[in-house]
C-alpha cells in the first residue's frame, strides 16, 4: 500500500530554533507539494516541485523558510528561525503516474513553536 | 485566476439525514474536479473525482456531478453516518499536466447519533 510518509509527526520547539520536516513521496511520483494548515488560514500551498526542481514557492516566507528535494525519495522543509506564528500542521503531498492530477497526502507534521 | 467556493460550515446533521455540500468553481478551460475528505488527525484523501462535464464521481455512498453550465460540483449523500464526520474540501485541477490543485476552504460536517 503506497503512502506518503512524513517525519516527525509532532514537533515542539522554542522560538528561534531550526525546524526540519521530511517527506518521502510515493515511489514513482514526480511532483511534491508542501502545504500548511491552520484554523485561521485554512490550507495554504507553500511550494511544489516537479522532478526535484522547484516550480513555485511563492506561498513561502522566503526569509525563514526553505524547501528542497535532495533526491527523488526525500523532500525537506526547513524553518530557521522558527516563530510562534509558524505553529501549524504541515502536509506533504505527491502526485504523478496514472492518477496524474490526484494528490496523495501524508499524515502531516504538527508543529508547535513556543 | 482559478478558484473554488464552497459552503461555509459547520454543517450538523442527524444520522441518516441527507447531505448536500455546495461547491462552485471558476476556471479557464476544462478542469478536473475533486472532493477530498480529511478525518481528524489525518491528511486529506481523495473521496471522488470527475474529469469532464456531466461525469458523476461516486464513492462510499457520496456522489457529485460535474455541471459545466452552472460551474458546480455539489457533494451529496443520501444517508449520513456518524463516521462521515470530517472536513470536506472541493478542489479543481487544470488538465494541463500541472498537477497543481486549487482547494476550497473546507466544510466541516458533524453527524450526531
Amino acid at each position: 500500500d503506497a503512502r506518503v510518509t512524513q517525519t516527525p509527526r509532532h514537533k515542539v520547539t522554542e522560538m528561534g530554533q531550526e525546524v526540519t520536516m521530511r517527506c518521502q513521496p510515493i515511489l514513482g511520483h514526480n511532483t511534491v507539494f508542501w502545504y500548511r494548515q491552520t484554523m485561521m488560514q485554512g490550507l495554504e500551498l507553500l511550494a511544489y516541485f516537479r522532478n526535484r526542481a522547484p516550480l513555485d514557492d511563492s506561498g513561502m516566507p522566503k526569509d525563514r523558510f526553505s524547501a528542497e528535494m535532495p533526491d527523488a525519495t526525500l523532500a525537506t522543509l526547513k524553518i530557521q528561525p522558527s516563530e510562534p506564528r509558524d505553529s501549524a500542521v504541515y502536509f506533504c503531498a505527491s502526485a504523478g503516474g496514472q492518477a496524474y492530477n490526484e494528490q496523495f497526502f501524508g499524515p502531516g507534521t504538527r508543529l508547535t513553536v513556543l | 485566476g482559478d478558484s473554488v467556493t464552497q459552503m461555509e460550515g459547520p454543517v450538523t446533521l442527524s444520522e441518516e439525514a441527507f447531505l448536500t455540500i455546495n461547491c462552485t468553481y471558476t476556471a479557464t478551460g476544462y478542469p478536473s474536479l475533486f472532493w477530498y475528505v480529511q478525518y481528524p488527525g489525518e491528511g486529506l484523501q481523495l473521496l471522488l473525482k470527475a474529469t469532464k462535464a456531466d461525469d458523476k464521481g461516486s464513492n462510499k455512498g457520496f456522489e457529485a456531478t460535474y455541471r459545466k453550465e452552472t460551474t458546480s460540483f455539489h457533494l451529496e449523500k443520501g444517508s449520513v453516518q456518524v463516521s462521515d464526520s470530517a472536513v470536506y474540501f472541493c478542489a479543481l485541477s487544470a488538465n494541463t499536466g500541472g498537477f497543481k490543485t486549487i482547494f476550497g476552504a473546507g466544510t466541516r460536517l458533524f453527524v450526531k447519533a
